[in-house]
């Protein structure tokens, strides 16, 4: 399969503790975003990567919340001292440069903190 | 800011009825793709619309980009069990991230 990969794709966590996903995106896609989507809800943009640049961050990403994508191709995201409210499904999608932003979405890691 | 309006939230026909959600966006859109995710799964591509007017289909389903490019339709024609989920639309104002309307979520009675 060489679709964008996630994982998790479960993870329970504890309120207070620290939680890291891994996306594995299309290979030779240069772009590379993470959405979190809340039940019943449209994906929420969070962050995108051209190669390992970070070019944009939403508002809804604090100072809890860092990505990184050291070498232009997989990315972490991780949460600090996680929050009930983070609770969500945390999906990253990938595109390839000069697609005019078709994406390609991962299969999603669930998080849900007690 | 930049947001994208989609209705109705939930649709629920018998098998076999047409479906048609509705997206709006308050200011102009670069383009506008449309996304299909199932119960439990991930959002999944279905189509970019990038010209004005533009109508495209795909067997049952024909989707529309408005003259003025700021709405946009899809419609289903005779609706089956498989096209149970929710449809989403995402609007793309050039810069690289999307916009997602809140879905549509369809259901069909066989």
């Amino acid at each position: 399969d060489t679709g964008v990969s996630q994982n998790p794709r479960h993870k329970i966590t504890k309120r207070g503790q620290n939680v890291t996903f891994r996306c594995d995106p299309i290979s030779e896609h240069n772009r590379l975003y993470w959405y979190r989507q809340t039940l019943g809800q449209g994906p929420e943009f969070l962050t995108y990567f051209q190669n390992e640049a970070q070019l944009e961050k939403s508002r809804l990403l604090s100072d809890r919340f860092s990505a990184e994508r050291p070498k232009g191709s997989f990315s972490t995201l991780e949460i600090q001292r996680t929050e009930q409210g983070d609770s969500a499904m945390y999906l990253c999608a990938s595109s390839p440069s000069g697609s005019l932003d078709t994406q390609y979405f991962g299969p999603g890691t669930r998080l849900t903190v007690l | 800011g930049q947001q994208v309006m989609q209705i109705p939230q939930y649709q629920h026909v018998q098998e076999g009825e047409d479906f048609t959600t509705y997206c709006n966006s308050s200011t102009t859109l670069s383009n506008i793709q449309w996304y299909k995710q199932r119960p439990g799964g991930h959002p999944v591509f279905l189509i970019q619309l990038v010209k004005s007017g533009e109508v495209k289909k795909q067997k049952r389903l024909t989707f529309q980009f408005g003259e003025a490019k700021k709405n946009s339709s899809l419609h289903i024609t005779a609706t089956q069990t498989t096209d149970v989920g929710t449809y989403f639309c995402a609007g793309g104002w050039g810069a690289q991230k999307l916009v997602f309307g809140q879905g549509t979520r369809l259901t069909i009675n066989p």
